[in-house]
């Protein structure tokens, strides 16, 4: 089915350096959002975007809505160990809940 | 204000058998929408319910049926289980056409 193009697919750091990763898409969406998702645990929200060329910040975390609307980066700044996880790109459709995943990007953390 | 909740937590069924997930939306959702994670297709839509009606829905087999109450609780249902059904079944509960609020998940295990 359709998906989203996430990379990178993995990721391991450093504590205290910044991470970005980003989603790409051949088709245009009128919303994005990132998640994170803990082992055995469902995605916890992080960032919703809703106009092209938005950037939005949560804390350590700062994510932008591309212009054309196929694209999303999220950046992650000074990690800490609990940043570890499976952060989730999707697009919402423009009608109804229904959101389109990318494959995912596992963080790893060196402390 | 209580989260999405999804009962059970866990399941091991056995190929041929069918099985029933239920999902309770954060009071006031309205939206409530199942997906399938598995390691080699990622999280997958599978179908949207809005006030008991089925709003959309992903590339699965018929096999795959939900519904959803007058309570905005909603079950899905799989029929016939076979080894491949084996995955974490997510919820997402929304209001109106908006974010998308992710349970624990069901671990569904077909042996």
């Amino acid at each position: 089915g359709q998906q989203l193009n996430q990379s990178p697919q993995s990721m391991f750091i450093q504590e205290g350096e910044d991470v970005s990763m980003n989603c790409t898409s051949s088709s245009i969406f009128n919303t994005w959002l990132w998640y994170k998702q803990d082992p055995g645990e469902g995605p916890v929200l992080l960032i919703a975007l809703y106009k092209a060329g938005e950037l939005t910040s949560n804390g350590r975390l700062t994510a932008q809505f591309g212009i054309t609307r196929k694209d999303s980066f999220l950046n992650i700044s000074a990690s800490i160990p609990s940043d570890v996880g499976i952060y989730f790109c999707a697009g919402q459709e423009e009608y109804g809940n229904k959101l389109v995943f990318g494959a995912g990007t596992i963080l790893r953390v060196k402390s | 204000k209580a989260g999405v909740t999804q009962t059970p937590r866990y399941l091991i069924k056995t190929r041929g058998q069918q099985v029933t997930l239920s999902c309770s939306p954060i009071s006031g959702h309205r939206s409530v929408s199942w997906y399938q994670q598995t390691p080699g297709q990622g999280l997958q839509f599978l179908f949207e319910y809005f006030s008991e009606t089925q709003r959309n829905k992903g590339n699965f087999p018929g096999r795959f049926s939900g519904r959803q109450f007058s309570n905005s609780r909603s079950e899905m249902n799989v029929s016939t289980l076979e080894l491949g059904d084996s995955a974490l079944y997510l919820c997402a509960s929304s209001f109106g056409r908006g974010l998308a609020f992710f349970g624990q998940g069901t671990r569904l295990t077909v042996v």
